[in-house]
């Protein structure tokens, strides 16, 4: 129940494109659902985060969908770029105290320029 | 502004022995949370620190234990090392409870 499952695991597309990656949960307490990207060599960079209580946020080419029904959030990124390329985790925290993160698998985008 | 900043960059060390990770949390932050991040998975939360006093642990054995200081900084031990415990060490720093927590760029640890 504490899990999150990402999807897909790896990604290829071409300068210009959309890329879609995909989380799923279980646990109903998860309140604060982040996305990190990752660069081979460094840490986790926060890209962008929602809530429950809206539906999608965005800022700049970075989207979340948010599914609330389905436990299902999923990162948009419009016109990727070959510098978007590197691994994206999608995150799930509750409060009561103590903001753990679960993490998911990561998913590793390849823009091709 | 500065950031989080952990030390050293990348350790090597046997089977057996103890290993001391160290982690300054960004300016303003007094509370640090320490993750493991095997090849190729998520970072997995091992605890997290607020006020110099442990506030949540993840599923990690005893022997890896951490310390808040004063200054809030942080530190990470391993205890009785073992090969699986070869990984990326990330400590990440908030702002009391808050929930946005910023990265550090990692220990790597390769035991042997």
């Amino acid at each position: 129940q504490q899990q999150v499952k990402q999807s897909p695991q790896s990604l290829i597309v071409q300068k210009g494109g959309i890329s879609i990656i995909n989380c799923a949960y279980e646990n109903t307490a998860f309140d604060y659902f982040p996305w990190y990207q990752q660069f081979p060599g460094k840490g986790p960079a926060l890209l962008i985060a929602i809530r429950p209580d809206v539906s999608e946020k965005k800022e700049g080419r970075f989207t979340i969908s948010f599914n609330k029904s389905a436990k299902q959030f999923s990162l948009h990124i419009m016109d990727s770029q070959p510098g978007d390329s590197a691994t994206y985790f999608c995150a799930a925290s509750t409060g009561a105290g103590t903001y753990k993160y679960i993490f998911g698998t990561g998913t590793r985008l390849k823009v091709l320029a | 502004e500065t950031g989080v900043t952990q030390s050293p960059t990348h350790l090597i060390k046997t089977r057996g022995q103890q290993v001391t990770l160290r982690c300054s949390s960004q300016s303003g932050h007094n509370t640090v949370s320490w993750y493991q991040q095997a090849l190729g998975q998520g970072p997995q939360f091992i605890f997290q620190y607020y006020r110099e006093e442990e506030n949540g642990r993840g599923n990690f054995p005893p022997r890896f234990s951490g310390l808040q200081f004063p200054n809030y900084s942080s530190e990470l031990n391993v205890n009785a090392l073992e090969l699986d415990d070869s990984a990326l060490y990330l400590c990440a720093s908030s702002s009391g409870l808050a929930v946005e927590q910023y990265f550090g760029p990692g220990t790597r640890l390769t035991v042997t």
